[in-house]
Parts: C-alpha cells; sequence; structure tokens
C-alpha cells in the first residue's frame, strides 16, 4: 500500500516565524511532489510542485526534495495569519494520473 | 472556463433519496477526478475519468455510486439511496492531459443525508 504521511498538527506558529511542514512517502519511485493548501470549508489549491531533489522557491515559500530519504518539505517564511490552513502532500507514483494524498497539517499562524 | 465548477454547493437530502452532483471542468482539461471529503478528514479518491473512459473507479465505496462523463466534459456522480455516512463534501477535480500532474479542485459539493 503506498501511503504519504503528515502530522496532523495542529502546529502552531508565531506571526513572522518560518513554518516548517514535513511529508514522508513509501514509494521509492515517486516522480512528482505537490503542496496543497486547504482554507476550512474550501477546496485544495496548489501552492507548488517540486520534482527533482533540492529546495525549490517561490515567494515567501520553499519546496524541499530529498528523495534518498523520501520526504518532502514545505517552509513558509515570515509566516502571516493567512497563512492558517491545513496542507495536503501529494505525492505522483508511478501511475500516469494517480496522486496519493497525504491526510494534511493543520497549520495555526497565531499573531 | 475559468475554473472547475460544481453544482448544486450544497444538497441536504433525506435516507433513501437519490442524488446527482455535477462537475464542470476547466475547459479543455481531459482528465477528471472525484474525491470524498469527510469532516476534518484527508481526501478519498472516487474515480477517475480519461476523456470519456473511466479507467479507474476504484475508489467508488458501494454499487449505490456511479459516475459518467459526456462529450469529454460534464461529469455526473449519482449517488442512490443516499445513507447518512454518505455526508461528506464531493470534490471534483481536473487535469490538462497526461503531460501535467496537477490537478485543479472545484469548490465541492457538501452532502448531507438526514
Amino acid at each position: 500500500q503506498k501511503e504519504v504521511e503528515q502530522n496532523s498538527g495542529p502546529l502552531s506558529v508565531p506571526e513572522g516565524a518560518i513554518a516548517s511542514l514535513n511529508c514522508t512517502y513509501s514509494d521509492r519511485g515517486s516522480q512528482s511532489f505537490f503542496w496543497y493548501r486547504q482554507y476550512s470549508g474550501k477546496s485544495p489549491e496548489l501552492i507548488m510542485f517540486i520534482y527533482s531533489n533540492g529546495d525549490k522557491e517561490d515567494g515567501r515559500f520553499t519546496a524541499q526534495l530529498n528523495k534518498a530519504s523520501q520526504y518532502v518539505s514545505l517552509l513558509i517564511r515570515d509566516s502571516q495569519p493567512s497563512d492558517s490552513a491545513t496542507y495536503l502532500c501529494a505525492v505522483k507514483g508511478n501511475s500516469n494520473y494517480q496522486l496519493i494524498w497525504g491526510a494534511g497539517t493543520k497549520l495555526i499562524i497565531k499573531p | 472556463g475559468a475554473g472547475v465548477s460544481q453544482s448544486p454547493s450544497n444538497k441536504v437530502t433525506e435516507k433513501g433519496k437519490d442524488v446527482e452532483l455535477r462537475c464542470d471542468p476547466i475547459s479543455g482539461h481531459t482528465a477528471l477526478y472525484w474525491y470524498r471529503q469527510s469532516l476534518g478528514q484527508g481526501l478519498e479518491f472516487l474515480i477517475y475519468f480519461q476523456g470519456n473512459s473511466a479507467p479507474d473507479k476504484s475508489g467508488l465505496p458501494s454499487d449505490r455510486f456511479s459516475a459518467e462523463r459526456t462529450g469529454g466534459s460534464v461529469s455526473t456522480l449519482t449517488i442512490q439511496r443516499t445513507q447518512q455516512e454518505d455526508s461528506a463534501v464531493y470534490l471534483c477535480a481536473s487535469r490538462f492531459g497526461p503531460s501535467t500532474d496537477t490537478q485543479y479542485f472545484g469548490p465541492g459539493t457538501r452532502l448531507t443525508v438526514l
């Protein structure tokens, strides 16, 4: 059974600090990795995707991928209260269509 | 279209009734997915369409659930003889095609079975 694991949280971070969200996956053949944000009562929206080992930066967000250790992280710099949401990690394995979803980490940014 | 649309946004029904949920994907997107999300839970995959075909129906919970897609566009998820455990948010997502992986979600339909 291919799995994607996330700490359910909640993860509480003070405003202005760095929030670090982690995700591990079981399928070593996984190729593509996604972070989605889901506000309460809303649908998931894509934040970033990453395919290659290393870091990928987009504004305040940085995705980090380590295929050898089978984890992917999302860093949010200068956290804002508006970043409070559930963050979903999704991983594409060998299939050409299926994403395997983590259960999400609830992030709370405290003013 | 500008994004994935779903209707209705909310549906309240009585146990035992049938319901139809509609998804209109982004124009040109060939792949379409249905997911279910119960309160406070993760995404549960239901079914995947490529064009009008459904090569993966493995997530449909029971034979009360069915889905179709016509014209490579609009999809309908039908739940027959609804049960209280069917209450959830039903999310539709679309993807451009085989060369891309990103799924774009609609706003969802919140189904409540009384």
